[in-house]
């Protein structure tokens, strides 16, 4: 498939649990952040995003926090299903632009 | 898939030949990019289009030139190829700017031997 996933951080939660996915950002001018999901031999899925003018977002259960004073970003999934498994990436972007930065993601793993 | 087709998925080519990629959308959306995918690396952009005939360069542009005479065909060619670029390509696009979310294709696994 086109997944990357060698030699990525692994998060391994228990079915039920909830999952706490974090991102550092480097660049502190960046305004506009996004949380995608890849699937093994599948492009990133849009999950859900947030402006730089807010700290919170929900959506169905996830919910992306932002602080911006030390640069971090955190996806958080309620009840983490095994169709979660897959490998997580944040991405930013400056100047209310759309070309994204993104992170090296992270190999999220649902057990049974 | 947000309507957006790339071909083809896999391709095996020669180092010093001309590879072209091909990316289509149905959104009729004005943005588009190509993004390559590598292990440590993340995504990074190698250029993108801000409409027909309009594109500019990514920050990993060497070696690639891209073309885009209709809205819905995003093309990234590989003038001569090299095992550096063997890599998994990804098209995306997007409705407007101003921070709106990008929409991937499945991407094209292509191996320079």
């Amino acid at each position: 498939g086109e997944s990357v996933g060698l030699h990525l951080p692994t998060l391994s939660v228990q079915e039920g649990d909830n999952s706490i996915i974090n991102c550092a950002y480097s660049n502190s001018a960046s305004d506009y952040f996004i949380w995608y999901k890849q699937e093994s031999g599948k492009g990133p899925q849009f999950i859900i995003d947030i402006r730089s003018n807010m700290d919170k977002r929900q959506g169905q259960r996830v919910t992306v926090l932002l602080n911006k004073t030390v640069k971090h970003l955190s996806l958080q999934i309620a009840a983490t299903q095994p169709g979660d498994s897959a490998v997580y990436f944040c991405a930013e972007a400056t100047g209310g632009g759309n070309k994204l930065t993104f992170g090296t993601g992270t190999q999220l793993k649902v057990e049974l | 898939d947000a309507g957006i087709t790339q071909s083809p998925r896999h391709k095996v080519t020669e180092t010093g030949t001309p590879v072209t990629l091909r990316c289509h959308q149905t959104e009729n959306h004005r943005y588009m990019y190509w993004y390559r995918q590598d292990p440590g690396h993340g995504l990074r952009l190698i250029h993108y289009s801000y409409g027909v005939k309009d594109t500019d360069k990514g920050e990993v542009s060497d070696g690639y030139s891209v073309s885009r005479s209709k809205t819905e065909d995003f093309l990234l060619t590989l003038e001569s190829a090299t095992s550096s670029q063997t890599s998994v390509y990804f098209c995306a696009i997007s409705e407007r700017t101003g921070g709106s979310p990008l929409h991937f294709g499945n991407g094209t696994r292509l191996t320079v031997t």
